[in-house]
């Protein structure tokens, strides 16, 4: 069976631009999760969904959003991208939303802003 | 503010030896540990996964959670140089936005052959 899977694999902005990022969960899966990773440091929750609605967000800014199909895949929009933004933006899913539900991450998308 | 610490590391061990890698969280309400490996420029890839006080074996790997002390640890045994890699430890918190994880910043394990 296929991962999760993300689109696309690297991509290069200016500031001010917008950017849309793509996931695909786990076959089966109903929740994703994005989380961001800037150098150094862990993973940081950005926001998650289960059944196209959003259940959690983290500490970001109202740039960031996010929306999930019909299908369970999903997509992450930053607008008005700063130098900051650079970072690899993850991607997971899980099957439910729950506290012991194991969270499988994708490939990710390394996004660099210039 | 929910936190999870681990040491930064370099955690430097020879081939063959056991590596430990330790990691505190503050939220007392924390219910799952899970322990990631992520190599340089890829995602992180998990490891294993803890709910209750004790230890738990999975092959070379060890996860060891004491609730009371709020510090779950990470043992592997026979370190072999593939495993040089970054480990994340992440935590579940209790309430608020399930299931979200809440990572530290990560050990960097090299294993010296």
């Amino acid at each position: 069976d296929a991962g999760v899977t993300q689109s696309p694999t690297h991509l290069i902005k200016t500031r001010g631009q917008h950017v849309t990022l793509r996931c695909s969960p786990i076959s089966g899966h109903k929740s994703v999760s994005w989380y961001q990773q800037v150098l150094g440091q862990g993973p940081q929750f950005i926001f998650q969904y289960y059944e196209k609605e959003e259940r959690g967000r983290g500490n970001f800014p109202d740039r960031f959003s996010a929306r999930q199909f019909p299908n369970y895949s999903s997509e992450l929009n930053v607008n008005a991208l700063l130098l900051g933004d650079s970072a690899l933006y993850l991607c997971a899913s899980s099957l439910v939303p729950t506290n012991q539900e194991t969270q499988y991450f994708g490939p990710g998308t390394r996004l660099l802003v210039l | 503010q929910k936190e999870v610490e681990q040491n930064s590391g370099p955690l430097s061990v020879p081939e063959g030896a056991i590596a430990s890698l330790n990691c505190t969280y503050s939220d007392r309400g924390s219910q799952s540990f899970f322990w990631y490996r992520q190599y340089s420029g890829k995602s992180p890839e998990l490891i294993m996964f803890i709910y209750s006080n004790g230890d738990k074996e999975d092959g070379r790997f060890t996860a060891q959670l004491n609730k009371a002390s709020q510090y779950v640890s990470l043992l592997i045994r026979d370190s072999q140089p593939s495993d040089s890699a970054t480990y994340l430890c992440a935590v579940i918190g209790y309430g608020g936005s399930q299931g979200n994880l809440i990572f530290g910043k990560g050990t960097k394990l090299s294993v010296k052959p």
